[in-house]
């Protein structure tokens, strides 16, 4: 089993709808999650993290936490098409401080 | 603004040879990382390093090595380039602050390819 998974998609959806992206982790112990976003090309950027159970808001970035599931989620409304991109998860692990586990990404299109 | 480079966006390199791939943070981070990004497979770390000299490795170190002899730079080795070598690797940098993790800051990334 992977540490981290993510659904690869491709995920499509049209330009003003909610985008949702999900990721699963297997350390229970781990306790920072962080969404990266990345366009073709160009080296990963980080959009959202989150500590705490529950969701944190930024701009039309909502980040969901649930620890006692091992999910972490990311919602994009309003999606635009420069929100077109791959999404990565990360999820520290508590073996190797400061080391991350990376998902394989969800590919994101949004269509005009 | 954090910032962390790489000395080469694109690289092209033979069969056999030794090849550096540089990078540089100015944030005065402690933790540096290499990373390569394959399709399908994601970002997997190759070497990381959390103070001056000290390295540890990561998912896939084998054919790889790595240089920390000042906080700011963190080079990756790799001793006899091979084929299945060609990638695009990343590097990048994180702060250490009490016992967690915050947040990695990546370069733009070096293209190499391996003929």
């Amino acid at each position: 089993q992977k540490e981290v998974e993510q659904n690869s998609g491709p995920l499509s959806v049209p330009e003003g709808a909610i985008a949702s992206l999900n990721c699963t982790y297997s350390d229970r112990g781990s306790q920072s999650f962080f969404w990266y976003r990345q366009y073709s090309g160009k080296s990963p950027e980080l959009i959202m993290f989150i500590y705490s159970n529950g969701d944190k808001e930024d701009g039309r970035f909502t980040a969901q936490l649930n620890k006692a599931s091992q999910y972490v989620s990311l919602l994009i409304r309003d999606s635009q098409p420069s929100d077109s991109a791959t999404y990565l998860c990360a999820v520290d692990s508590t073996n190797t401080g400061n080391q991350f586990y990376f998902g394989t990404g969800t590919s994101l299109t949004v269509i005009p | 603004d954090v910032k962390v480079t790489q000395s080469s966006r694109y690289l092209v390199k033979r069969t056999g040879e030794k090849v550096f791939l540089e990078c540089v943070q100015d944030m005065d981070h402690e933790n540096m990382f290499w990373y390569r990004q394959d399709p399908g497979l994601g970002l997997r770390l190759i070497y990381f390093s959390y103070d001056v000299k000290m390295k540890e490795k990561g998912d896939i170190p084998e054919g790889y090595s790595v240089s920390r002899e000042k906080k700011e730079r963190f080079s990756l080795i790799l001793e006899s380039a091979s084929t299945n070598q060609t990638s695009m690797y990343l590097c990048a940098s994180s702060p250490t602050i009490g016992r967690s993790s915050y947040e990695q800051y990546f370069g733009p990334g070096t293209r190499l390819t391996v003929t």
